[in-house]
């Protein structure tokens, strides 16, 4: 059972515009929702993470939306630039530390 | 900055050899593990260990594979006997715990089964 659903898997966006990749989790004892980038042949970089006690956290160009009612949560990139370019994934922790759920992953190519 | 460290960046190995990976995680990190990801694919957990224990193991974690932190700095990934299959990038991250939830990455081992 797939327990961090994560769409679209590619997403082509022009540079000045929104990015938006969107996640969907099962359990409801998650509660840390990172956001990695991972650019070709580097290992998976925390970019911006949130707990589900706060809807939304911003930081420069990247935000994350939470609805916890609907067990979802969203990267946006705002003004995405070409050097944006890269693989993102969600993930979904709970308390104990013993696993990192990922999502499948999205490749974003932010063309200029 | 601190960061976590993997050796080597490339290893090249036959099949049914034996190889070991080798990570130094960031030293107050209390919580690490392997990762896998084959090329252009999603991140595979295979095992998380916390006080000299394996915490969780994946369904790829089989017999063929084990962790040890034979010093207090040293996370090591062993296969005991390579399949072409096993050909992957491996990632080695920590987390510090407690309050502290961020998960840090290696740069990776990238390892060839021929």
């Amino acid at each position: 059972q797939q327990q961090v659903k994560q769409s679209p898997q590619s997403l082509i966006v022009q540079k000045g515009g929104i990015s938006i990749i969107n996640c969907a989790y099962e359990n409801t004892a998650f509660d840390y929702f990172p956001w990695y980038q991972q650019f070709p042949g580097k290992g998976p970089a925390l970019l911006i993470a949130i707990r589900p006690d706060v809807s939304e956290k911003k930081e420069g160009r990247f935000t994350i939306s939470f609805n916890k009612s609907a067990k979802q949560f969203s990267l946006h990139i705002m003004d995405s630039q070409p050097g944006d370019s890269a693989t993102y994934f969600c993930a979904a922790m709970s308390y104990n530390f013993n696993k990192f759920y990922f999502g499948s992953g999205t490749k974003l190519n932010v063309k200029p | 900055e601190p960061e976590v460290t993997q050796t080597p960046s490339h290893q090249v190995t036959q099949m049914g050899q034996e190889v070991i990976l080798r990570c130094v995680p960031i030293s107050n990190h209390l919580y690490f593990y392997w990762y896998r990801q084959i090329l252009g694919q999603k991140v595979e957990f295979l095992v998380s260990f916390y006080n000299n224990e394996i915490s969780e193991k994946s369904e790829i974690f089989d017999d063929q594979f084990s962790v040890e932190r034979p010093d207090g700095s040293n996370f090591t990934l062993k296969i005991r006997s390579t399949k072409l299959e096993d050909s992957a990038m491996y990632f080695c991250a920590s987390v510090r715990g407690s309050t502290s939830y961020e998960q840090y990455f290696g740069p990776g081992t990238r390892l060839t089964v021929t």
